[in-house]
């Protein structure tokens, strides 16, 4: 298994403004997704990271909202901009091992905009 | 389209009630994978299973035992004896694959509650 941490594990913060998640594992894999889970909903990916490469957006998600770093292997960041009350959600930070199809979760932040 | 579906949006049992929860999945590719998590009040999403399509063998583990129908493109989830500590949302995912990598789905999720 793998052990990942991400910080902040929740904020409160104001419109308008950005936060950067972190997200930390203890060893290295090859991919880092992004998740967000809105109130009451379920995991929608926001991006997959690949060190030395841009992130990959799903639909409905660009770049500009949620720039994605990933500078090595065993980290990467997210960074809600602009924000506004409809990102008030929970971000998970997930990896999976080479060939190894499995997900595995940190624990998550927990936003809220106000 | 991959997609998956857990008809149950919210279950309430007794302690000591079993409970399956459903989840149906679609999918394309020959080659994939399904799971479960949990997901208890606090947030944190808890890796219960895996299992990938070419094996149709039952699993069971303590009080939770899963069952895998290719033929109805199900993958069920039973939790026997429950407990107060089950109660959280379950989600069902299937992962679609990619070239680099797989790409999970998940399902919406079915909120237990187990009553004292």
């Amino acid at each position: 298994s793998a052990v990942i941490s991400q910080k902040p594990s929740r904020d409160i913060c104001q419109r308008g403004t950005s936060l950067t998640i972190q997200c930390q594992v203890d060893s290295q894999v090859t991919m880092m997704f992004w998740y967000r889970q809105q109130p009451g909903q379920s995991l929608t990916l926001i991006a997959t990271a690949n060190q030395g490469s841009e992130a990959t957006y799903e639909s409905g998600f660009v770049i500009d909202k949620f720039p994605i770093s990933r500078p090595n292997l065993t980290f990467s960041t997210l960074t809600v901009s602009n924000m506004s009350p409809e990102d008030s959600s929970i971000y998970l930070c997930s990896v999976e091992r080479d060939f190894i199809t499995e997900a595995f979760f940190g624990q998550g932040t927990r936003l809220t905009v106000v | 389209a991959q997609k998956v579906t857990q008809a149950q949006t919210e279950i309430s049992v007794v302690e000591k009630e079993d409970v399956t929860l459903d989840c149906v999945y679609e999918t394309r590719d020959t080659t994939y994978y399904l799971f479960w998590y949990k997901q208890p009040p606090s947030g944190e999403l808890v890796f219960l299973i895996r299992r990938n399509s070419f094996d149709e063998q039952n699993e069971i583990s303590g009080r939770y035992s899963w069952n895998f129908q290719k033929s109805t493109s199900s993958f069920n989830f039973t939790i026997t004896a429950s407990q107060v500590v089950d109660s959280a949302v379950y989600f069902c995912a299937l992962s679609e694959v990619k070239t680099s990598y797989d790409k999970v789905i998940f399902g919406p999720g079915t909120s237990l509650s187990v009553i004292p």
